[in-house]
C-alpha cells in the first residue's frame, strides 16, 4: 500500500514549455486534489475531483488543466509554464461522504522550477 | 468567506519547552478542524482533528480543543522534542464543500537541543 504517489519529484522547465504532473492513489478514495504550496501562502487548491469523471476549479486554477483518468489517477497539466508557477505541488486524496471526518492523504510533492 | 488564521512563525523553542500555536477560524457553517504537520522534504500528514464543539483531538502528545465560542483550535504540547521540528498547518473543512480543506499559512517550529 503506497498511499499517494507523485511523479516527478523535481522538474526544471523553461518558460512556455508544457508538462504533466502525475498522481496516483491506491486507497480506493473517491476524491482527489491538487494544491500548490508557496512560501508564506500555505496550501492553495488548484483543482479537485470529487469522483471519477468530474473535475472542478479550486482557488487558483488559471494556467492549469486536470484529468481524472480513472479512480486511481489524477494528473495536472501546465500547457505553457510561467515563472509564477514555480512552486511545490501536492496531490491528495480522501473519501468524502456524509461525515465530516474525512482525512486527506498527501503525496510527497513535486518541486517545479520555471526559468 | 471561510478562512483560517494561525500565528506567524518561525517559532524557536528549546527541547522540553511548552508549545502553543494559535489558530482561529471564520466559517459560515459548522466545520471540522484539523492540524496537519509537514516534516522537512515531505508531504503533509494529519496530526489530529476535531469534528464538533468542545471535542479535543490528540496525537503524539499534541492536543487541540475545538472552541466554538472563541472560534479557535490552538495546538499545544507540554514538552517538545527536536523531532517535532516541522511546519504545522491548521485547516478547516466545511460540510457540503466536497471535502475541500481551507488551510492556514503554516507555522514553522524549530526545536533546539
Amino acid at each position: 500500500n503506497a498511499g499517494v504517489t507523485q511523479t516527478p519529484k523535481f522538474q526544471v522547465l523553461k518558460t512556455g514549455q508544457s508538462m504533466t504532473l502525475q498522481c496516483a492513489q491506491d486507497m480506493n478514495h473517491n476524491s482527489m486534489y491538487w494544491y500548490r504550496q508557496d512560501p508564506g501562502m500555505g496550501l492553495r487548491l488548484i483543482y479537485y475531483s470529487a469522483s471519477e469523471g468530474t473535475t472542478d476549479k479550486g482557488e487558483v486554477p488559471n494556467g492549469y488543466n486536470v484529468s481524472r483518468l480513472n479512480k486511481r489517477e489524477f494528473s495536472l497539466r501546465l500547457e505553457s509554464a510561467a515563472p509564477s508557477q514555480t512552486s511545490v505541488y501536492f496531490c491528495a486524496s480522501s473519501i468524502v461522504g456524509a461525515s465530516l471526518q474525512e482525512t486527506q492523504y498527501f503525496g510527497p510533492g513535486t518541486r517545479l522550477l520555471v526559468l | 468567506g471561510d478562512s483560517v488564521t494561525q500565528m506567524e512563525g518561525p517559532v524557536t523553542l528549546s527541547e522540553e519547552a511548552f508549545l502553543t500555536i494559535n489558530c482561529t477560524y471564520t466559517a459560515t457553517g459548522y466545520p471540522s478542524l484539523f492540524w496537519y504537520v509537514q516534516y522537512p522534504g515531505e508531504g503533509l500528514q494529519l496530526l489530529l482533528k476535531a469534528t464538533k464543539a468542545d471535542d479535543k483531538g490528540s496525537n503524539k502528545g499534541f492536543e487541540a480543543t475545538y472552541r466554538k465560542e472563541t472560534t479557535s483550535f490552538h495546538l499545544e504540547k507540554g514538552s517538545v522534542q527536536v523531532s517535532d521540528s516541522a511546519v504545522y498547518f491548521c485547516a478547516l473543512l466545511i460540510g457540503g464543500s466536497q471535502g475541500n480543506l481551507i488551510f492556514g499559512k503554516g507555522t514553522k517550529l524549530s526545536v533546539k537541543p
